[in-house]
């Protein structure tokens, strides 16, 4: 009974390639998002989407693609991984998108590009 | 013991002490913030959180203290546990029509026994 559920945990591809991270949520919330960790731990959203609408786009390359089937699910695909990308990519849900609600993180999927 | 979060520092105590973790944040409009501890290979866990509109918060073991005018929050674990190694981060929801919550840099919290 997760409430974020991230696969897979661990993604290792080469340089080139394209890949997808799944997310799901059973929590019920609106609102869903990306974060990326670097290797010195700084946490920085990429995306965010409510009931399946883009909301907040960072400035990610537009190698990276979110896609939303319906609200309990945000998917993140990467064409041609670059070396660079290499992180722990977290996906996280909150109830709305104004006010400060809580929001709960799944458990990550370390993706390593060679 | 007191840190900053700045570029991951490390903050190491004995088992027993009190910890003090320390965050500035960056938005005078954030309205909302948010403390987590992140486990080795986990993702970030909610602890405790404070709107704007108080300046301290208690949980179980657990202090949040908020100082708008100096744009600081703090963290304070009584009693610390090697359970409670980990690395913690402050967040600040910043709500400009949809929210968005942006972490601090983190700082390690290594608990000895």
């Amino acid at each position: 009974d997760t409430a974020v559920s991230q696969t897979p945990k661990y993604l290792v591809t080469q340089m080139g390639n394209d890949k997808s991270i799944k997310c799901e949520q059973n929590l019920g919330h609106d609102t869903m998002y990306w974060y990326k960790q670097d290797s010195k731990k700084f946490l920085k959203i990429m995306f965010s989407y409510n009931n399946k609408e883009l909301i907040i786009n960072e400035t990610v390359p537009n190698r990276f693609s979110p896609k939303s089937p319906d609200k309990a699910h945000l998917n993140l695909h990467i064409n041609s991984l670059e070396l660079g990308d290499s992180a722990v990519y977290f996906c996280a849900s909150s109830q709305g998108v104004e006010g400060g609600n809580g929001y709960t993180f799944g458990s990550g999927t370390r993706l390593t590009v060679v | 013991g007191e840190s900053v979060g700045l570029h991951l520092p490390t903050l190491s105590v004995q088992e027993g002490d009190n910890s003090i973790i320390n965050c500035a944040y960056s938005n005078s409009a954030s309205d909302y913030f948010i403390w987590y501890k992140q486990e080795s290979g986990k993702g970030p866990q909610f602890i405790i959180d404070i709107r704007s509109n108080m300046d301290k918060r208690q949980g179980q073991r657990v202090t949040v203290l908020l100082n708008k005018t100096v744009k600081h929050l703090s963290l304070q674990i009584a009693a610390t546990q090697p359970g409670d190694s980990a690395v913690y981060f402050c967040a600040e929801n910043r709500n400009t029509g949809f929210q968005k919550l942006v972490f601090g840099t983190g700082t390690r919290l290594l608990v000895s026994p």
